[in-house]
């Protein structure tokens, strides 16, 4: 497609429920990022992958949250026993492989508002 | 910790006002910085990504300068029109890492 997609547009679970939050980043890009918008507050990371690893997880908040991207395109974001607190947009990345002419070029797609009642 | 700053929080205007956003950050190793619209409910929408190596980025009325001695950016909006109300975040990137460090956002209002 032309850019970054992530479905569904909005989620409303229960305290406790398991969610999957999915990112189709853009043909060709090979570094997806995932970051997290709270209300008022600008967007913060969460995890980083070159390919099919993840190269940097550290913005996890906790084990309750995991991220994968199997075959290097499409990743998902798991989140196991929500809370209310995890009510924000989530928000997913993509940028060409480190060192092209975009220089780490960040392109996001509209997110995923997520409510946990 | 490595942290971005956004002032004014908010600015209301009347069209055709030039005006200037601003973002500081205290991040010496810098590798770029990014300025970004974000409407209410939508995504951000990349405006200007500034090179640490460059001063300045022009894209139609808009132009970032980028400062590193000072750790300051800023966005230029030339002749603003009421389809610019929306919220600016400027993000910068460093050589450490790869995550992208927001601040907080302007949030514009540009009233005809």
């Amino acid at each position: 497609g032309a850019g970054v997609s992530q479905t569904p547009s909005n989620k409303v679970t229960e305290k406790g429920k398991y969610v999957e939050l999915r990112c189709d980043p853009i043909s060709g890009h090979t570094a997806l990022y995932w970051y997290r918008q709270s209300l008022g507050q600008g967007p913060e990371f969460l995890i980083y992958f070159q390919g099919t690893g993840a190269a940097d997880d550290s913005g996890l908040p906790n084990d309750r949250f995991f991220a994968v991207r199997p075959e290097g395109s499409v990743s998902t974001l798991k989140i196991q026993r929500t809370e209310r607190g995890d009510s924000a947009v989530y928000l997913c990345a993509s940028s060409p492989t480190s060192g092209s002419v975009s220089y780490n070029e960040q392109f996001f797609g509209p997110g995923t508002r997520l409510t946990v009642l | 910790k490595q942290e971005v700053t956004q002032i004014p929080a908010a600015l209301s205007v009347p069209e055709g006002e030039n005006l200037v956003l601003n973002c500081s950050f205290t991040d010496s190793a810098i590798y770029n910085l990014q300025w970004f619209r974000q409407d209410p409910g939508k995504g951000l929408t990349s405006l200007l990504l500034i090179q640490s190596s460059q001063r300045e980025q022009t894209s139609g009325r808009l132009n970032a300068s980028l400062d590193k001695s000072s750790g300051r950016s800023t966005l230029y909006i030339a002749a603003s029109q009421p389809g610019d109300s929306a919220t600016y975040l400027c993000a910068e990137l460093s050589y450490n890492t790869d995550k992208l460090i927001f601040g907080t956002g302007t949030r514009l209002q540009v009233f005809p």
